[in-house]
């Protein structure tokens, strides 16, 4: 079993909706989780950061992070054409934080 | 600007051709890694770095080398590629405790 888990989708949705990706992971001792954005022959880019259970928003972004449920959340709202992109969970320890474990990547396609 | 910076960005090669990955970071970052991505398999981290001359295996370190003998460089060797190397790899560096910054990644083929 993986230490995260990741939907690769592909996920297509119409311009406006709301995007929903999520991740589940299986070490309890994650407590750093971020969400990446890489578009098509590009390097990750970093979306999202947090480190406590609970949301955090930035613009039309939401991060959500249940440590209890082992699950984390990302929200798309008022999709973009320009969001079309794969879409990484990434999570590492507090004392071994030198190692990043990363999602499979979700697929997301938003239509014009 | 704060970047990390991969060369060369396209090789291909042929297998058993040493090779080297260039990766130079400007943001002081003690952790630096190297990762590997494959269609379905997402990121997986072949070698991290916490410092100069601390160098470690990650998930997938069979057929790679890496130094760090200076802060801001982590050079990535396959001494003898294989075909199947031939992968898209980034190199990454982070402030403990905080996120990591990728370079644009470099696609390798070996025939």
């Amino acid at each position: 079993q993986k230490e995260v888990e990741q939907d690769p989708g592909p996920l297509s949705v119409p311009e406006g909706a709301i995007v929903s990706l999520n991740c589940t992971y299986s070490n309890s001792a994650f407590q750093y989780f971020m969400w990446y954005r890489q578009y098509s022959r590009k390097g990750p880019e970093l979306l999202m950061y947090t480190y406590s259970s609970g949301n955090k928003e930035d613009g039309r972004f939401t991060a959500q992070v249940d440590k209890s449920s082992k699950y984390i959340s990302l929200f798309i709202r008022d999709s973009q054409p320009s969001d079309s992109a794969t879409y990484l969970c990434a999570m590492s320890e507090v004392t071994n934080d030198y190692k990043l474990s990363f999602g499979a990547g979700t697929t997301v396609t938003v239509r014009a | 600007e704060a970047q990390v910076t991969q060369n060369p960005r396209y090789l291909i090669t042929v297998t058993g051709k040493k090779l080297t990955v260039t990766c130079s970071q400007n943001m002081n970052h003690e952790y630096m890694s190297w990762y590997r991505q494959d269609p379905g398999l997402g990121l997986r981290q072949i070698y991290y770095s916490m410092n100069v001359e601390v160098t470690d295996k990650g998930d997938v370190p069979e057929g790679y080398k890496v130094s760090r003998k200076e802060k801001r460089n982590f050079p990535l060797i396959l001494e003898s590629p294989s075909p199947n190397q031939t992968s898209l790899y980034f190199c990454a560096s982070r402030p403990r405790g905080r996120e990591a910054f990728f370079g644009q990644g470099t696609r390798l083929t070996v025939v």
